[in-house]
């Protein structure tokens, strides 16, 4: 199973782009990166995920270099609502395994 | 459409005694997945079912710890005895199958504290 580094901390201003980056540079070339976020007294939900291109949703983009060993998750427009802890992780051999996430602060 | 459901939110314990927790997945859900989330840390898997069978339970102590899911829909988590180092947050989630492309979907959790 890959491993993936994140950035304990990060803050951004409400209304302005979040960039929160995560390594994982012993991925494998069948390992998606999956992105979830796990706001305080609740379970992980669902963001993204991506193999090898970029990929957008309703609430996320993810951006994944073409050697895949980093990727950036962009949240185009932080609200308040935003602040969580930010996990990013891979599916391989039929389970995900979380990093240790990053805690998203939105600043008003 | 309800979500995952799990009882109870907490749980005091001392150590050396049982604890059992309860999960309800989401209606149609084939699969089902206990987490452990030790405070700081990222959710770690300790048992995957598939229905009623189990497809991983590599990362479970099973001296300690077992699972079960019986009639393929609710699940039990069970720890006997407790330590201390069992402290943590057991996520429950489920999906509507094994494959990579399907996403998890995460109950609340029972934060256990083992005193």
């Amino acid at each position: 199973d890959a491993k993936t580094t994140q950035p304990t901390s990060m803050d951004c201003a409400e209304g302005r782009a979040a960039n929160l980056p995560c390594n994982h540079s012993t991925i494998s070339g069948n390992e998606y990166v999956y992105w979830y976020r796990q706001i305080h007294s609740q379970g992980p939900q669902y963001i993204i995920h991506g193999l090898k291109n970029n990929e957008t949703n309703e609430m996320a983009s993810l951006i994944i270099t073409e050697d895949r060993k980093s990727s950036t998750l962009i949240l185009p427009h932080a609200t308040l609502r935003d602040t969580a802890v930010y996990y990013c992780g891979d599916f391989g051999n039929e389970k995900l395994t979380f990093g240790t996430g990053t805690r998203l602060t939105i600043i008003p | 459409e309800a979500g995952v459901a799990q009882s109870p939110r907490y749980k005091i314990i001392e150590k050396r005694q049982s604890v059992a927790f309860w999960c309800n997945p989401i209606s149609g859900h084939a699969t089902l997945y206990w987490y452990q989330q030790i405070l700081g840390q990222g959710p770690k898997l300790l048992i995957q079912f598939q229905n009623n069978g189990v497809v991983d339970d590599s990362q479970l102590p099973k001296d300690r710890f077992s699972a079960e899911r019986l009639k393929g829909v609710d699940s039990t988590l069970k720890i006997q005895p407790a330590k201390l180092e069992d402290s943590a947050v057991y996520l429950c989630a489920s999906s509507l199958g094994q494959s990579t492309l399907l996403e998890q979907y995460f109950g609340p959790g029972t934060r256990l504290t083992v005193t």
